[in-house]
């Protein structure tokens, strides 16, 4: 078990581009979630997936915002025409959900940390 | 809904001495809760969780932390602090609701201490 990875860890873009990040879970978690952290501040939640679908998405992801999970394993997190306060540490976590309104800790990845100049 | 509040946003202490971070919760759910650790440049690590068994819930590298409801707290010790104990800490709530979860986590408190 290697751990939650993201990549790229960090990206420089300019504004009104588009990124894209990827993140792979745990093998066997079929629960994947996506922060952003800005500085000085805890990780806000952005959105959350089981297995392939997309369940729960807070208001803080506009419409420029778009997350995938196609086969219930890797996600990817895309922003379209990003702005200068898109800059953040983008976090993925996943974790292992049976159900029965246990709560299992998430595991989280390195980040990938996003400048827009 | 629901919220944390960490009450300091930095804390200094010299190696040896007795850690105290301090966190009040608010949750419409019975809450579990937990404080994960985020050091420089790494991705943050859960130190200790509880989820409505034992108030007093123990975790790694020592520390540890006691459930009050009453208080509605859920404060972070350890009896002795080391240099490589220096990182942020984040306490973090977690509510149910329709069988989802999503985690809440407070501003953090930054952990100076000295040698």
């Amino acid at each position: 078990d290697t751990g939650v990875s993201q990549d790229p860890r960090h990206k420089i873009t300019k504004r009104g581009q588009n990124v894209t990040f990827r993140c792979d879970p745990i093998s066997e978690h079929n629960r994947l979630y996506w922060y952003r952290q800005t500085l000085g501040q805890g990780p806000e939640f952005l959105t959350y997936f089981q297995n392939e679908a997309q369940l729960e998405k807070s208001r803080l992801l506009s419409d420029r915002f778009s997350a995938e999970r196609p086969k219930g394993s890797f996600s990817t997190l895309e922003i379209q025409r990003t702005e200068q306060g898109d800059s953040a540490m983008y976090l993925c976590a996943s974790s292992l959900t049976r159900g029965g309104g246990l709560v299992y800790e998430q595991y989280f990845g390195p980040g990938t940390r996003l400048t827009v100049t | 809904a629901q919220s944390v509040t960490q009450l300091d946003s930095h804390v200094s202490v010299s190696e040896g001495t007795p850690v105290l971070l301090r966190c009040n919760y608010s949750s419409s759910y019975s809450p579990s809760l937990f404080w994960y650790v985020q050091h420089p440049n790494k991705g943050l690590q859960l130190l200790l969780k509880y989820t409505s068994a034992a108030t007093l819930v123990k975790g790694i590298n020592g520390f540890e932390a006691e459930f009050k409801k009453s208080e509605t707290s859920f404060h972070l010790t350890k009896p002795s602090a080391h240099m490589s104990d220096a990182a942020e800490y984040f306490c973090v709530v977690s509510g149910t609701n329709s069988g989802y979860s999503t985690l809440t986590f407070g501003k953090g408190t930054m952990l100076l201490v000295s040698p």
